[in-house]
């Protein structure tokens, strides 16, 4: 398997704040990774692709100034929740693929970032 | 465009039973699909997927699934439930490469 990692798991701020979540792939590089965003007992919506080294490609319905995506290097990409507002609330998922010697790709998720904006 | 359809909220069953959590799907091409399982407050963890070959994949934890194409449909089964199965289960269909379309998920109840 591989190994994809979220920071914070939780986190509450306050209305009119930023926040910042990080996705890291710990044992393989991933040029591409993606954001998923889930609300309470529902689906995983696709916000957005993160490119390193490149703009990311938001969704349609996606804000992409208030949800700032930066693909700083092969293993790190950062979700930016701007001046967030409580229906930002939500758990957030990133995943990145990884390919087999085969040249097969299976998407490793992170294990969320739960976000509660007062 | 692709999508992936689970008819069904929630599925119970008694430990010991089988189970299966229907999917079916639409997209253009051959599929590549997936099965995904995710507990409270958790990320999602992979279980199997379908890229080509044998229409019964094995996965984790002792699942498995069987695509069936003439059908569009792609079935998680698992000969005995465990208790310790309870979770939500996603099926997700993509491209060969790209991000995943999720449908709406399946929550598997086994009673014990």
């Amino acid at each position: 398997g591989a190994v994809v990692s979220q920071h914070p798991s939780r986190v509450i701020c306050k209305s009119g704040t930023s926040v910042k979540i990080e996705c890291r792939s710990l044992d393989f590089q991933a040029t591409t990774m993606f954001w998923y965003r889930q609300f309470p007992k529902k689906s995983l919506m696709l916000m957005a692709t993160s490119n390193e080294g490149s703009k990311a490609t938001y969704e349609q319905g996606v804000e992409k100034d208030k949800f700032l995506i930066n693909h700083a290097s092969l293993t790190l990409s950062t979700l930016t929740v701007t001046s967030a507002h409580p229906e930002d609330s939500s758990f957030y998922i990133c995943s990145a693929p990884k390919w087999s010697t085969k040249g097969e790709e299976t998407q490793y998720f992170g294990p969320g970032t739960r976000l509660l904006v007062l | 465009a692709q999508s992936v359809a689970q008819p069904e909220d929630q599925v119970n069953v008694a430990e010991g039973n089988p189970l299966t959590v229907k999917c079916t799907y639409s997209v253009s091409g051959n599929p590549y699909l997936f099965w995904y399982v995710q507990y409270p407050n958790r990320g999602l963890q992979f279980l199997l997927k379908y890229i080509t070959g044998d229409n019964l994949v094995k996965g984790s934890y002792g699942f498995e699934a069987e695509f069936n194409k003439s059908q569009t449909s792609f079935h998680l089964k698992k000969p005995s439930a465990l208790v310790s199965d309870s979770a939500l289960y996603f099926c997700a269909v993509r491209a060969p490469v790209g991000a995943l379309t999720f449908g709406s998920g399946t929550r598997l109840q086994v009673q014990p």
